[in-house]
């Protein structure tokens, strides 16, 4: 089946600093790629929707100067954490849509600003 | 707007326990369902889809019919293993679109 990757798995990182993020399709061309954020038992929050070669599409709420979001190539999208705060603190999670329009899942990244 | 509501968890059962987590839903399109698991501490995996009505979606043993007239896609399993415990999310997405998820349900299986 699809398979995504993350990268980073777990980052920890000093209050102020920026934190990149990396979400690859692995086996498949991702036209669209998405990025979830997860607080504690709760439910996924969507951050932004990132098309291939232009601007990703922020939800409301969610601030684009503080998460960048570059979406390079058909199997490849960044998220940046800029200026890093103790509330950003959370379980980053991607996912890509293949050509049938399901979604699969990256394992998630787990950030701890200190 | 479009939404999905499930059930309150956590759900706690005995290993081969019959399992069903509702799961209802309202969209202005014809959405395509899913249920997605999530074990802990890991990202969350695609257990089963369904794209048009009455289609029922299957995987490991757990199944979902799509109800349009209901607007259900409940989960189900006839026997529940304790590795089964986990957090179950149900989803939908119109054609292209992000997925909307309900809440989440807990389910903890003991033997």
């Amino acid at each position: 089946g699809a398979v995504v990757s993350q990268h980073p798995s777990r980052v920890i990182c000093k209050s102020g600093t920026s934190v990149k993020i990396e979400c690859r399709s692995l086996d498949f061309q991702a036209t669209t790629m998405f990025w979830y954020r997860q607080f504690p038992k709760q439910s996924l929050m969507l951050m932004a929707t990132s098309n291939e070669g232009s601007k990703a599409t922020y939800e409301q709420g969610v601030e684009k100067d503080k998460f960048l979001i570059n979406h390079a190539s058909l199997t490849l999208s960044t998220l940046t954490v800029t200026s890093a705060h103790p509330e950003d603190s959370s379980f980053y999670i991607c996912s890509a849509a293949d050509s049938q329009e399901t979604q699969y899942f990256g394992p998630g990244t787990r950030l701890l600003v200190l | 707007g479009n939404s999905v509501t499930q059930m309150e968890g956590p759900v706690t059962l005995s290993e081969e326990a019959f399992l069903t987590i509702n799961c209802t839903y309202t969209a202005t399109g014809y959405p395509s369902l899913f249920w997605y698991v999530q074990y802990p501490g890991e990202g969350l995996q695609l257990l089963l889809k369904a794209t048009k009505a009455d289609d029922k979606g299957s995987n490991k043993g757990f199944e979902a019919t799509y109800r349009k007239e209901t607007t259900s896609f409940h989960l189900e399993k006839g026997s529940v293993q304790v590795s089964d415990s986990a957090v179950y999310f149900c989803a939908l997405s119109d054609y292209g679109t992000a997925l909307i998820f309900g809440k989440g349900t807990t389910l903890s299986v003991s033997s």
